[in-house]
C-alpha cells in the first residue's frame, strides 16, 4: 500500500539557517502530497501542497516541490525563525483511498535563538 | 466561518468503560474522517464517510470501534470497553470533496483520550 517516509529528528538548527526536511513516498496512484504543521499545544494545520508532478507548494516562506521521478516531497525553508518550532508531517492522499491522509511520521523542529 | 470543534477536549476514563467522542464539521463539507494520534503508532487513519455513502471503516482497530455520522453532519466516534492502548488523541476533520471542489482536509483540536 501507500506509504510517506521522512526524516526522523529532532532536526535542531540556529535562527536563519536554512531548512530541509526530506519527504519521500511509495504510491500506486497519482497522489497529492501535502505538509501539514503542528505548533506546541495547537492542533494539525496544512501547510502546503502540491496535486501533480513538478508543482511546488509555498506558505509562510515554506516550500516543496513534487518529484515524481524521485518520489520526493522535501520541505524547505531559507531563513527559519523560533516560531517555526513545531512537528511537520508529510502526507499524501490519492482517489483509491478515498482520500485519507496517509501520514509520515513526523519531524520536530527546534530553532534556538 | 466556523471550523472543525470537537468535545471533550480531555477525557479521563477508566478501563472498560464506554466513551464518546464528537466531531462538528465545516457545514456544508461532505466529507468527514477520524484519525488518531498517538506516541506509538503516529497518526493513522480511523474511517471516512461521505454524503450518504456506507463509510470505510477499513482504519478501525478493532469491533469495539465504532462511529456514526447523523443527517451528514455531527459524527461520534464510539470505543466500547476502553483498553489502556487505546489512550490517543481522536482528530476530526471534514472536507468539501467532490468534482470541482477542494479536496484538503481541515482539522478540529482533538479530544484527548486517556484510559487509566
Amino acid at each position: 500500500g501507500d506509504s510517506v517516509t521522512q526524516m526522523e529528528g529532532p532536526v535542531t538548527l540556529s535562527e536563519e539557517a536554512f531548512l530541509t526536511i526530506n519527504c519521500t513516498y511509495t504510491a500506486t496512484g497519482y497522489p497529492s502530497l501535502f505538509w501539514y504543521v503542528q505548533y506546541p499545544g495547537e492542533g494539525l494545520q496544512l501547510l502546503l501542497k502540491a496535486t501533480k508532478a513538478d508543482d511546488k507548494g509555498s506558505n509562510k516562506g515554506f516550500e516543496a516541490t513534487y518529484r515524481k521521478e524521485t518520489t520526493s516531497f522535501h520541505l524547505e525553508k531559507g531563513s527559519v525563525q523560533v516560531s517555526d518550532s513545531a512537528v511537520y508531517f508529510c502526507a499524501l492522499s490519492d482517489l483509491d483511498s478515498n482520500y485519507q491522509l496517509i501520514w509520515g511520521a513526523g519531524t520536530k523542529l527546534i530553532i534556538k535563538p | 466561518g466556523a471550523g472543525v470543534s470537537q468535545s471533550p477536549s480531555n477525557k479521563v476514563t477508566e478501563k472498560g468503560k464506554d466513551v464518546e467522542l464528537r466531531c462538528d464539521p465545516i457545514s456544508g463539507h461532505t466529507a468527514l474522517y477520524w484519525y488518531r494520534q498517538s506516541l506509538g503508532q503516529g497518526l493513522e487513519f480511523l474511517i471516512y464517510f461521505q454524503g450518504n455513502s456506507a463509510p470505510d471503516k477499513s482504519g478501525l482497530p478493532s469491533d469495539r470501534f465504532s462511529a456514526e455520522r447523523t443527517g451528514g453532519s455531527v459524527s461520534t466516534l464510539t470505543i466500547q470497553r476502553t483498553q489502556q492502548e487505546d489512550s490517543a488523541v481522536y482528530l476530526c476533520a471534514s472536507s468539501p470533496l467532490g468534482a470541482g471542489l477542494s479536496y484538503e482536509q481541515y482539522f478540529g483540536p482533538g479530544t484527548r483520550l486517556t484510559v487509566t
